[in-house]
């Protein structure tokens, strides 16, 4: 299996800060790479595929990079809504697999 | 508009069965794989596997394998995640999730969950 590995686990920060969480694969995903935020109780929500393009009525100051086996979301200016848990998966080969998430926390 | 309606929550004891369910409307059933995912209390994400709607050629994850039934009725849009036996640690909440197969490919949609409890 191909193993997702997200750094930092935990992360506070405050509203209007930049914000990067990087995401590892331990082999070659290409740019198959997605992110989610996850409120507590909540679904998950879609905000990045194909490693940098925003998922459909996702803010602009969200974004992603990467190819390969390391990949990045950047949030520009950190609002209050932001503050969850992200995770990355690759979809590129089977099983799909997730990072563990970084929790973003009001600093 | 999207959505992807799942079954309610079920409490059960070990060793028997359910089956939840996940049903899709507000796009085209058949462009979409659906994907379930687990979530045990205060843990990540894990995708236990997915099913094409169309000829219900399903791919699981090995973890999941010979546990789990992944199904669909692509007549109703539904698709299905059945045990046949529960044990304590089937205890989580269950997503499904659609993803489109000839472009994205990635999780584009979520239920809103199902929660499983399986006690004595």
């Amino acid at each position: 299996d191909i193993q997702m590995t997200q750094s930092p686990s935990s992360l506070s920060a405050s509203v209007g800060d930049r914000v990067t969480i990087t995401c590892r694969a331990s082999q070659g995903i290409s740019d198959y790479l997605a992110w989610f935020q996850q409120k507590p109780g909540k679904a998950p929500k879609s905000l990045i595929f194909a490693a940098s393009r925003l998922h459909s009525g996702v803010p602009s100051r969200f974004s992603g990079s990467g190819s390969g086996t390391d990949f990045t979301l950047t949030i520009s200016s950190l609002q209050a809504e932001d503050f969850a848990t992200y995770y990355c998966q690759q979809y590129n080969t089977y099983p799909i697999t997730f990072g563990q998430g970084t929790r973003l926390e009001i600093k | 508009e999207v959505q992807l309606v799942q079954s309610g929550a079920e409490v059960k004891k070990p060793g028997e069965s359910l089956r939840i369910s996940c049903k899709g409307s507000g796009y085209n059933f058949a462009n979409y794989w659906i994907s379930w995912v687990r979530q045990m209390p205060g843990k990540g994400l894990e995708w236990m596997g997915r099913i094409d709607p169309t000829d219900s050629y399903t791919k699981y994850n090995p973890s999941f394998q010979g546990h789990v039934t992944i199904s669909a009725d692509k007549s109703i849009s539904t698709a299905f995640l059945q045990w046949s036996s529960l044990k304590a640690s089937d205890t989580a909440m269950y997503y499904c999730a659609i993803e489109e197969k000839y472009t994205s490919g990635y999780p584009e949609f979520w239920g809103q969950g199902t929660l499983v409890t399986v006690s004595s």
